[in-house]
């Protein structure tokens, strides 16, 4: 079975500029994550799909993310304009259905973002 | 809302000695406790949740944890650890949707 898979797998930008993230959950997945972990602590919830629908994105900083997952199937994440503090390897994950208990997420490698 | 404090941001051991990460959460809801393990350049995995029933949880790989309501802990062990146990942990808490993550724990283990 194929993971979660996200590219690319590592970006350099300078501040100000524009960047995305792709990613691809498992197939038949109908959720779909992103964290944000920056160096030094535990990944951050930012977005929350329930197939191309947001079910919480109360983490967001709506300003400069977006995100969308068009079909319900893959997501990009961008960022724009990016700033230092955005330094932080994004991760997407993603479960069969809407996260409960009994919900195993499965997480890809992540995408290394450094803002200089 | 919960959260969740690891009190180790890193702890180092020698190969075949036993391990203990400490995880503390608060919660006015009852939760639902997991760890994960992150290897080197790679994605996160689950070791093992606490839903309900019995205290002691057994993970892949040998590790247990043991929920205590009453200390609010969910430390994560292992009677004998390996080299390639070396990786980061974390200890996440979910009232039943999204995970909130501790900052990890870098556990060394070194021959």
């Amino acid at each position: 079975e194929a993971g979660v898979a996200q590219s690319p797998r590592y970006k350099i930008i300078e501040k100000r500029q524009s960047v995305a993230f792709w990613c691809n959950p498992i197939s038949g997945h109908a959720t779909l994550y992103w964290y944000q972990q920056i160096l030094g602590q535990g990944p951050k919830l930012l977005i929350q799909f329930q197939n191309n629908g947001v079910v919480d994105d109360s983490q967001l900083p709506k300003d400069r993310f977006s995100a969308e997952r068009l079909k319900g199937v893959d997501s990009t994440l961008k960022i724009q304009p990016a700033k230092l503090e955005d330094s932080a390897v994004y991760l997407c994950a993603s479960s069969l259905r809407l996260s409960g208990a009994n919900e195993k997420l499965f997480f890809g490698s992540g995408t290394q973002l450094s803002v200089l | 809302a919960q959260s969740v404090t690891q009190l180790d941001s890193q702890v180092p051991v020698f190969e075949e000695a036993p391990v203990e990460l400490r995880c503390n959460y608060s919660s006015s809801v009852s939760v639902y406790l997991f760890w994960y393990v992150q290897y080197p350049n790679q994605g996160l995995q689950l070791l093992l949740k606490y839903l309900s029933g019995s205290t002691l949880v057994k993970g892949i790989n040998g590790f247990e944890a043991e929920f205590n309501k009453s200390q609010t802990s969910f430390h994560l062990r292992k009677p004998s650890v390996h080299i390639s146990d070396t990786a980061e942990y974390f200890c996440a808490v979910s009232s039943g949707y999204a995970l909130n993550f501790g900052k990890g724990t870098s556990l060394l283990v070194t021959p």
